[in-house]
Protein backbone atom coordinates (compact mmCIF):
# COMPACT_ATOMS: atom_id res chain seq x y z
CA UNK A 1 0.00 0.00 0.00
CA UNK A 2 1.38 3.43 -1.04
CA UNK A 3 1.31 6.24 1.44
CA UNK A 4 2.71 9.84 1.29
CA UNK A 5 2.54 12.06 3.97
CA UNK A 6 3.87 15.84 3.90
CA UNK A 7 5.02 17.47 7.28
CA UNK A 8 6.46 21.15 7.88
CA UNK A 9 5.30 24.00 9.94
CA UNK A 10 1.61 25.34 9.18
CA UNK A 11 2.95 28.83 9.23
CA UNK A 12 6.27 31.40 7.99
CA UNK A 13 6.91 34.52 8.44
CA UNK A 14 7.44 36.42 4.53
CA UNK A 15 11.10 36.30 3.78
CA UNK A 16 11.87 32.89 5.67
CA UNK A 17 12.36 29.58 4.17
CA UNK A 18 10.08 26.90 4.21
CA UNK A 19 11.20 23.53 4.09
CA UNK A 20 8.65 20.20 4.08
CA UNK A 21 9.09 16.72 4.77
CA UNK A 22 7.57 14.12 2.47
CA UNK A 23 7.60 10.79 4.17
CA UNK A 24 6.45 7.60 1.69
CA UNK A 25 5.93 4.16 2.29
CA UNK A 26 5.18 0.91 -0.23
CA UNK A 27 7.45 1.55 -2.99
CA UNK A 28 11.16 3.00 -2.93
CA UNK A 29 13.09 5.77 -4.72
CA UNK A 30 15.98 3.86 -5.58
CA UNK A 31 13.51 2.02 -7.96
CA UNK A 32 13.85 2.39 -11.31
CA UNK A 33 11.51 4.84 -12.81
CA UNK A 34 10.22 6.11 -9.32
CA UNK A 35 9.89 9.70 -8.85
CA UNK A 36 8.32 12.12 -6.47
CA UNK A 37 6.69 15.60 -7.39
CA UNK A 38 5.07 18.41 -5.02
CA UNK A 39 2.16 20.40 -6.24
CA UNK A 40 0.35 23.51 -4.60
CA UNK A 41 -2.79 24.43 -4.41
CA UNK A 42 -3.43 27.81 -2.99
CA UNK A 43 -7.42 28.20 -1.72
CA UNK A 44 -9.27 28.35 -4.53
CA UNK A 45 -7.11 27.83 -7.06
CA UNK A 46 -5.97 25.16 -9.86
CA UNK A 47 -3.35 22.74 -8.98
CA UNK A 48 -0.03 24.33 -9.39
CA UNK A 49 3.62 21.60 -10.23
CA UNK A 50 6.40 22.55 -8.47
CA UNK A 51 9.37 20.01 -8.45
CA UNK A 52 9.91 16.31 -9.02
CA UNK A 53 13.38 14.30 -7.84
CA UNK A 54 13.41 10.62 -9.72
CA UNK A 55 15.22 7.71 -8.85
CA UNK A 56 18.43 8.45 -10.39
CA UNK A 57 18.60 12.33 -8.71
CA UNK A 58 17.68 13.77 -11.73
CA UNK A 59 15.72 17.18 -10.28
CA UNK A 60 12.99 19.39 -12.70
CA UNK A 61 11.56 22.03 -11.16
CA UNK A 62 9.11 25.08 -12.10
CA UNK A 63 10.41 27.52 -14.38
CA UNK A 64 8.31 30.07 -12.43
CA UNK A 65 10.07 28.78 -9.02
CA UNK A 66 13.28 27.39 -10.19
CA UNK A 67 15.68 29.76 -8.11
CA UNK A 68 13.74 29.49 -4.47
CA UNK A 69 13.30 25.64 -4.45
CA UNK A 70 15.34 22.85 -3.92
CA UNK A 71 14.22 19.03 -3.78
CA UNK A 72 16.28 16.04 -2.20
CA UNK A 73 15.88 12.70 -1.13
CA UNK A 74 16.73 10.37 1.70
CA UNK A 75 16.36 6.72 0.00
CA UNK A 76 17.02 5.38 3.14
CA UNK A 77 14.61 7.09 5.26
CA UNK A 78 12.26 7.19 2.32
CA UNK A 79 12.33 11.19 2.28
CA UNK A 80 11.70 13.83 -0.01
CA UNK A 81 12.25 17.31 1.19
CA UNK A 82 11.55 20.60 -0.29
CA UNK A 83 12.68 23.79 0.26
CA UNK A 84 11.57 27.13 -0.88
CA UNK A 85 13.35 30.44 -0.23
CA UNK A 86 12.09 33.93 0.17
CA UNK A 87 8.56 33.01 1.39
CA UNK A 88 5.40 35.82 0.57
CA UNK A 89 1.96 35.60 1.42
CA UNK A 90 1.14 34.80 -2.48
CA UNK A 91 3.02 31.50 -1.62
CA UNK A 92 0.15 30.04 0.98
CA UNK A 93 -1.16 27.15 0.13
CA UNK A 94 -2.01 23.12 0.31
CA UNK A 95 1.79 21.50 -0.66
CA UNK A 96 1.04 18.29 -1.64
CA UNK A 97 3.67 15.28 -2.54
CA UNK A 98 2.75 12.44 -4.76
CA UNK A 99 4.27 9.44 -6.15
CA UNK A 100 4.78 10.56 -9.86
CA UNK A 101 5.46 7.94 -12.55
CA UNK A 102 7.88 9.08 -15.39
CA UNK A 103 6.50 10.66 -18.50
CA UNK A 104 3.18 10.71 -16.62
CA UNK A 105 1.18 13.08 -13.63
CA UNK A 106 1.03 12.24 -10.54
CA UNK A 107 -0.78 9.31 -9.25
CA UNK A 108 -0.81 8.68 -5.10
CA UNK A 109 -0.93 12.20 -2.95
CA UNK A 110 -0.63 12.86 0.65
CA UNK A 111 -3.47 14.40 2.64
CA UNK A 112 -1.52 18.05 2.08
CA UNK A 113 -0.29 20.06 4.64
CA UNK A 114 -1.73 24.26 4.12
CA UNK A 115 0.94 26.82 4.86
CA UNK A 116 0.21 30.05 5.84
CA UNK A 117 2.78 33.18 4.93
CA UNK A 118 1.47 36.11 7.38
CA UNK A 119 3.64 38.23 9.90
CA UNK B 1 -2.85 30.35 -17.60
CA UNK B 2 -2.16 26.54 -17.50
CA UNK B 3 -0.57 24.81 -20.15
CA UNK B 4 -3.72 22.51 -20.52
CA UNK B 5 -6.90 23.97 -21.01
CA UNK B 6 -9.82 22.48 -19.25
CA UNK B 7 -13.47 24.12 -19.52
CA UNK B 8 -13.85 25.84 -16.87
CA UNK B 9 -17.17 24.18 -15.47
CA UNK B 10 -19.58 21.39 -16.65
CA UNK B 11 -23.27 20.59 -15.38
CA UNK B 12 -25.38 17.95 -16.72
CA UNK B 13 -28.56 16.27 -14.40
CA UNK B 14 -28.41 12.59 -11.81
CA UNK B 15 -27.82 9.77 -14.40
CA UNK B 16 -26.90 11.61 -17.47
CA UNK B 17 -23.26 11.20 -18.85
CA UNK B 18 -20.66 14.05 -18.76
CA UNK B 19 -17.16 14.57 -20.76
CA UNK B 20 -14.60 17.36 -19.62
CA UNK B 21 -12.39 17.63 -22.22
CA UNK B 22 -8.49 18.47 -22.33
CA UNK B 23 -6.37 20.53 -25.01
CA UNK B 24 -2.69 20.40 -24.65
CA UNK B 25 0.14 20.43 -27.62
CA UNK B 26 2.81 17.65 -28.86
CA UNK B 27 4.93 18.22 -26.08
CA UNK B 28 2.85 17.32 -23.22
CA UNK B 29 -0.44 15.04 -24.64
CA UNK B 30 0.82 14.47 -27.67
CA UNK B 31 3.46 12.12 -26.20
CA UNK B 32 2.86 11.17 -22.94
CA UNK B 33 0.41 9.61 -20.86
CA UNK B 34 -2.23 11.97 -19.50
CA UNK B 35 -3.96 11.44 -15.79
CA UNK B 36 -7.12 12.39 -14.54
CA UNK B 37 -8.01 13.32 -10.70
CA UNK B 38 -11.11 14.09 -9.42
CA UNK B 39 -11.12 16.82 -6.41
CA UNK B 40 -13.98 16.82 -3.93
CA UNK B 41 -14.08 19.84 -1.58
CA UNK B 42 -11.35 20.01 1.14
CA UNK B 43 -9.53 16.86 0.09
CA UNK B 44 -6.76 16.09 -1.64
CA UNK B 45 -6.61 15.19 -5.43
CA UNK B 46 -7.63 11.75 -6.18
CA UNK B 47 -6.35 9.32 -9.67
CA UNK B 48 -8.96 8.44 -11.45
CA UNK B 49 -7.76 7.21 -14.80
CA UNK B 50 -3.91 7.03 -15.62
CA UNK B 51 -2.00 5.84 -18.56
CA UNK B 52 -4.93 7.58 -20.93
CA UNK B 53 -7.47 5.01 -20.31
CA UNK B 54 -6.77 2.81 -17.02
CA UNK B 55 -8.59 3.10 -14.15
CA UNK B 56 -7.16 2.38 -10.50
CA UNK B 57 -8.38 -0.23 -8.37
CA UNK B 58 -11.36 0.95 -7.14
CA UNK B 59 -12.57 3.43 -9.25
CA UNK B 60 -15.92 2.18 -11.48
CA UNK B 61 -16.31 2.19 -14.70
CA UNK B 62 -18.67 4.98 -15.00
CA UNK B 63 -15.32 6.84 -15.34
CA UNK B 64 -13.21 6.06 -18.23
CA UNK B 65 -10.73 8.04 -20.46
CA UNK B 66 -9.32 8.24 -24.17
CA UNK B 67 -6.52 10.50 -25.95
CA UNK B 68 -6.94 11.36 -29.51
CA UNK B 69 -3.48 13.47 -30.64
CA UNK B 70 -3.10 16.26 -28.60
CA UNK B 71 -6.28 16.54 -26.96
CA UNK B 72 -7.92 14.17 -23.52
CA UNK B 73 -11.34 13.42 -22.39
CA UNK B 74 -12.82 12.63 -19.73
CA UNK B 75 -16.29 10.69 -19.64
CA UNK B 76 -18.70 10.15 -16.60
CA UNK B 77 -21.47 7.80 -16.91
CA UNK B 78 -24.66 8.08 -14.39
CA UNK B 79 -24.01 10.99 -12.96
CA UNK B 80 -24.41 11.11 -9.19
CA UNK B 81 -25.08 14.05 -6.64
CA UNK B 82 -21.33 12.73 -5.00
CA UNK B 83 -19.90 13.34 -8.23
CA UNK B 84 -19.70 16.79 -7.93
CA UNK B 85 -16.11 18.07 -7.63
CA UNK B 86 -13.36 19.91 -9.90
CA UNK B 87 -12.01 17.39 -12.60
CA UNK B 88 -8.31 18.17 -13.52
CA UNK B 89 -5.85 16.53 -16.01
CA UNK B 90 -2.16 16.52 -16.03
CA UNK B 91 0.18 15.13 -17.79
CA UNK B 92 4.52 15.20 -18.33
CA UNK B 93 5.63 18.47 -20.77
CA UNK B 94 8.91 16.82 -22.74
CA UNK B 95 9.74 20.28 -23.62
CA UNK B 96 9.40 22.08 -20.29
CA UNK B 97 10.54 19.12 -18.18
CA UNK B 98 7.62 19.65 -16.48
CA UNK B 99 4.28 17.78 -14.85
CA UNK B 100 1.12 20.41 -16.45
CA UNK B 101 -1.95 20.04 -15.34
CA UNK B 102 -5.20 21.84 -17.09
CA UNK B 103 -6.97 24.77 -14.83
CA UNK B 104 -9.64 22.41 -13.23
CA UNK B 105 -13.38 21.92 -14.20
CA UNK B 106 -15.58 21.96 -11.93
CA UNK B 107 -18.65 19.42 -11.95
CA UNK B 108 -22.47 19.99 -11.10
CA UNK B 109 -24.44 17.69 -11.20
CA UNK B 110 -28.20 20.02 -11.34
Amino acid sequence: QVTLRESGPALVKPTQTLTLTCTFSGFSLSTSGMCVSWIRQPPGKALEWLARIDWDDDKYYSTSLKTRLTISKDTSKNQVVLTMTNMDPVDTATYYCARNPYSSGPEYWGQGTLVTVSS
Amino acid sequence: QSVLTQPPSVSAAPGQKVTISCSGSSSNIGNNYVSWYQQLPGTAPKLLIYDNNKRPSGIPDRFSGSKSGTSATLGITGLQTGDEAHYYCGTWDSSLSAVVFGGGTKLTVL
